[in-house]
């Protein structure tokens, strides 16, 4: 079974700053299977990103997706308030799905 | 609008069974992988089963191997999962999500299940 770690657990910074989240799996991930999610307090989560890094439909060109084998990357550009969620990676294939512990992002 | 609205859930004791229903509309249900999350109080995400486009493949996360079935009536646009033998550990809010290029791309808002005495 793929295991998925992210890091940091939280992430503190201000408006208009780049995060940037990690996301290592226990072994080698096809890029097709991996995608990022943004879970803001009390919502389901959205999808943001899939195939490792192809934007979900009307989700902003500030999200983006990078990576291959055990390291895959989120990261946010020029941050606003309404990006303060957890965001998780996930691993789908082969009729299961892996997610990722979670990563908080905190804006100031 | 693509939508999948989820029910059933409720406070139930260890022990018990229940069945949860989400509905689809909007877009072609038949045509479409389908799955359940869930998520308990103050944790993260857990998927919890699949089902393929028809029944002939499902599949399910350890913890809930054995004692939940995942089913659908693409007729009905709607999936189901019946959940037996629930213990404390089940309490949590289940999602119904559609699967699409290996992705889950619309959510429903959940349906809370508690598992208490």
């Amino acid at each position: 079974e793929i295991v998925l770690t992210q890091s940091p657990g939280t992430l503190s910074l201000f408006p208009g700053e780049r995060a940037t989240l990690s996301c290592k799996a226990s072994q080698a991930v096809s890029t097709t299977y991996l995608a990022w999610y943004q879970q803001r307090l009390g919502q389901p989560p959205r999808l943001l990103i899939y195939g490792a890094s192809r934007r979900a439909t009307g989700i902003p060109d500030r999200f983006s997706g990078s990576g291959s084998g055990t390291d895959f990357t989120l990261t946010i550009s020029r941050l606003d308030p309404e990006d303060s969620a957890v965001y998780y990676c996930q691993r789908c294939g082969s009729s299961s799905c892996t997610f990722g512990q979670g990563t908080k992002l905190e804006i100031k | 609008e693509v939508q999948l609205v989820e029910s059933g859930g409720d406070l139930v004791q260890p022990g018990g069974s229940l069945r949860l229903s989400c509905a689809a509309s909007g877009f072609t249900f038949g045509s479409f992988e389908m799955t359940w999350v869930r998520q308990a109080p103050g944790k993260g995400l857990e998927w919890v089963s699949y089902i393929g486009q028809s029944e002939s493949i499902t599949n399910h996360a350890d913890s809930v191997r054995g004692r939940f079935t995942i089913y659908r009536d693409n007729a009905d646009k709607s999936m189901f999962l019946v959940m037996n033998s629930l213990t404390v550990e089940d309490t949590a809010v289940y999602y119904c999500a559609r699967w699409s290029r290996n992705a889950l791309d619309v959510w429903g808002q959940g349906t809370t299940v508690t598992v208490a005495s």
